[in-house]
């Protein structure tokens, strides 16, 4: 199993533009996750999933889309990117997302807007 | 409001000494509670959860709900400990009980 894999690793984007951070999972989790890291700061959820057709926002948003047309994928989609959404975004998926869950995270996708 | 404190975000230790990484939260609720480790070119991964009250290489977490504290123990440090570590508890928002992460401690065991 290849896990959480996030693609692109690097991305530098020019204010204004937009780009789509990939993320796919296959081990048939239901929950997915993505979040994004600042330097210096935790995690912080931007959107989650918990199946095919759900979505939900976490504690930052704002500047995101996200879809989830099927169990593997959980694209997030930056429209209009601003210098404050340069961060380190993270892909995660969990089982069930019961309270006992790990969640296995993607090797992250370092994103720069200028 | 949710919030989880790693008051360190450096620490350095002997190998051999013993290493306390230090957490506490602020929630209404009892939270589930999680450490995540990130060692150099790996990947977030799990290192442990309360509710196991598991020892995972060599490490263990005491909660204390009086204080809402879940702090990270290891007797001896060992080299391969060097890693960033993030305390998360589990805790209500938007409805859903998600992850939230603290600001990380970088954990650097001397030779």
């Amino acid at each position: 199993n290849a896990g959480v894999t996030q693609t692109p690793k690097f991305r530098i984007l020019k204010i204004g533009q937009s780009m789509t951070l990939q993320c796919t999972q296959d081990m048939n989790h239901n929950y997915m996750y993505w979040y994004r890291q600042d330097p210096g700061m935790g995690l912080k959820l931007i959107y989650y999933s918990v199946g095919a057709g759900i979505t939900d926002k976490g504690e930052v948003p704002n500047g995101y889309n996200v879809s989830r047309s099927t169990t593997e994928d959980f694209p997030l989609r930056l429209e209009l990117a601003a210098p404050s959404q340069t961060s380190v975004y993270f892909c995660a998926s969990t089982q069930s997302g019961g309270t006992t869950d790990t969640q296995y995270f993607g090797p992250g996708t370092r994103l720069t807007v200028l | 409001a949710q919030r989880v404190t790693q008051p360190e975000k450096l620490l350095s230790v002997f190998k051999g000494a013993p290493v306390e990484l230090k957490c506490n939260y602020s929630y209404s609720g009892s939270p589930e509670l999680f450490w995540y480790v990130q060692y150099s070119r790996q990947r977030l991964q799990l290192l442990l959860r309360h509710i196991s009250r598991e020892s995972i290489k060599g490490f263990t977490a005491d909660l204390n709900k009086g204080e809402t504290s879940f702090h990270l123990k290891k007797p001896f440090a060992q080299e391969e400990d060097s890693a960033m570590y993030y305390c998360a508890p589990k805790m209500q928002q938007t409805g859903a009980n998600n992850l939230f992460f603290g600001t990380g401690t970088r954990l650097t065991v001397i030779p």
